[in-house]
């Protein structure tokens, strides 16, 4: 049974870089039939997906279009951990960050990480 | 697209039905999810592709609709059913989207 474990700093200042890392077990970051996902939770703005990456012979990125500007994702397979780093945050960034895994040709997540709450404050 | 959800609280006492809707702004035919959400955890996905459900999940949860209207029912409450209840779709072109969920109280 896959399990997602979330690691990453609980406070980021101003301007600087968001980043949280999802630790993979019971599956494989390079695994060709899914796919792996951010998504924040916060009051104002509800669920919100952030994006995704997935590898089929090379590495692919989904980024949602409201945080394309600012947001990357990397999956290190030595590891089998992937990463999500979001720049120039404001407090408009503060939330619940989860990592999630997704199904090839799917649309929905049957495996959620714990959460990690990320306050941006100075 | 964008989700809605109703009613935004659902007050039911154990042993009732609950029934939660969810709509979309466009035709998504059946591409549709639901999740639990408990306080301090994750979601926990109930049913997808609008009336299949997840591994595990109990079969009082049952999902129906297409196209535009969506219903999650709970044929009988049992008090670990308190949460919120999020739909969510696929998009366009990988951009999913979450519903504003609907709180389940007992």
């Amino acid at each position: 049974q896959v399990q997602l474990q979330q690691s990453g700093p609980g406070l980021v200042k101003p301007s600087q870089t968001l980043s949280v890392t999802c630790a993979i077990s019971g599956d494989s970051v390079s695994g060709n039939s899914v796919a792996w996902n951010w998504i924040r939770q916060s009051p104002s703005r509800g669920l919100e997906w952030l994006g995704r990456t997935y590898y089929r012979s090379k590495w692919y990125y989904d980024y949602a279009e409201s945080l394309k500007s600012r947001i990357t994702f990397d999956a290190d397979t030595s590891k089998n951990h992937f990463s999500l780093r979001l720049n120039s945050v404001t407090p408009e960034d503060t939330a619940v960050y989860y990592c999630a895994r997704g199904r090839s040709g799917t649309y929905y997540f049957d495996s959620w990480g714990q959460g990690t709450l990320v306050t941006v404050s100075s | 697209i964008v989700l809605t959800q109703s009613p935004a609280t659902l007050s039911v006492s154990p042993g009732e039905r609950a029934t939660l809707s969810c709509r979309a702004s466009q035709s998504i035919s059946n591409s549709l999810a639901w999740y639990q959400q408990k306080p301090g955890q994750a979601p926990r996905l109930l049913i997808y592709d609008a009336s299949t459900r997840a591994t595990d999940i109990p079969a009082r949860f049952s999902g129906s609709g297409s196209g535009t209207d969506f219903t999650l029912t709970i044929s009988s409450l049992e008090p670990e059913d308190c949460g919120v209840y999020y739909c969510q779709q696929r998009g366009n072109w990988a951009q999913f989207s979450f519903g504003p969920g609907t709180k389940v109280e007992i």
